[in-house]
């Protein structure tokens, strides 16, 4: 498909439980985002990719959550042992990185732990 | 510490009549700014931008203004229409380490009256 691409885009799951989401950018785009909404707030940023550089990590809550880029591409994301608190959208948004600075963002994936 | 801060968490306007919404931010090295428009169940859009050299930029019937003296843009849609209706996200584009961050404002819900 031409835009940003996010599967599941409903999970529901036990505390306690791991879960993955994935993001398939657009393709060519070389910067990638993670952000995360949760009920009544707004974008919470998470992790972004750039290329082939050191991902900036500083808005992953805790050490449970990690993600991944592979190839410079698809990107998941990974919440350990999750918590009722992770509930949320979690939406993924790429950018060009010839692009003056919009991103594109995916639907989302909405997740509920239980 | 919120860097962008949107105030008003929601507005409602007639249709017809022009709607205004604002966003406030704190940090000076900020370089470019977006509007991003959500609806429910929905990933958001990309609105409008303007870079931080320019004051106004217009697109049909969206203009975003800029006072960096006070740190405050705002989006006028004239005239606002039912689907307009959504929740508006401010963004502003900053550079760190790893290249270009966005942050985004907690969102303004709008609801257009028909």
């Amino acid at each position: 498909g031409a835009g940003v691409s996010q599967s599941p885009s409903n999970k529901v799951t036990e505390k306690g439980k791991d879960v993955e989401l994935r993001c398939d950018p657009i393709s060519g785009h070389t910067a990638l985002y993670w952000y995360r909404q949760s009920l009544g707030q707004g974008l919470e940023f998470l992790i972004y990719f750039q290329g082939n550089s050191a991902p900036d990590k500083s808005g992953l809550p805790s050490d449970r959550f990690s993600a991944e880029r592979t190839g410079g591409s698809v990107s998941t994301l990974t919440i350990q042992r999750t918590q009722q608190e992770d509930s949320a959208v979690y939406l993924c948004a790429s950018r060009d990185r010839l692009n003056t600075g919009e991103l594109f963002f995916g639907e989302g994936s909405r997740l509920t732990v239980l | 510490d919120q860097q962008v801060k949107q105030n008003s968490p929601s507005l409602s306007v007639q249709e017809g009549r022009i709607s205004i919404l604002n966003c406030d931010y704190t940090n000076s090295m900020f370089d470019y700014f977006l509007w991003y428009k959500k609806y429910p169940a929905e990933g958001p859009t990309f609105l409008i931008s303007i870079s931080s050299i320019k004051d106004k930029n217009e697109d049909g019937r969206f203009t975003v203004f800029l006072n960096k003296s006070a740190k405050h843009l705002s989006l006028h849609i004239v005239p606002s229409q039912p689907g307009d209706s959504a929740v508006y996200f401010c963004a502003a584009r900053g550079i760190d380490n790893y290249g270009q961050n966005f942050v985004f404002g907690p969102g303004t819900r709008l609801s257009v009256l028909p």
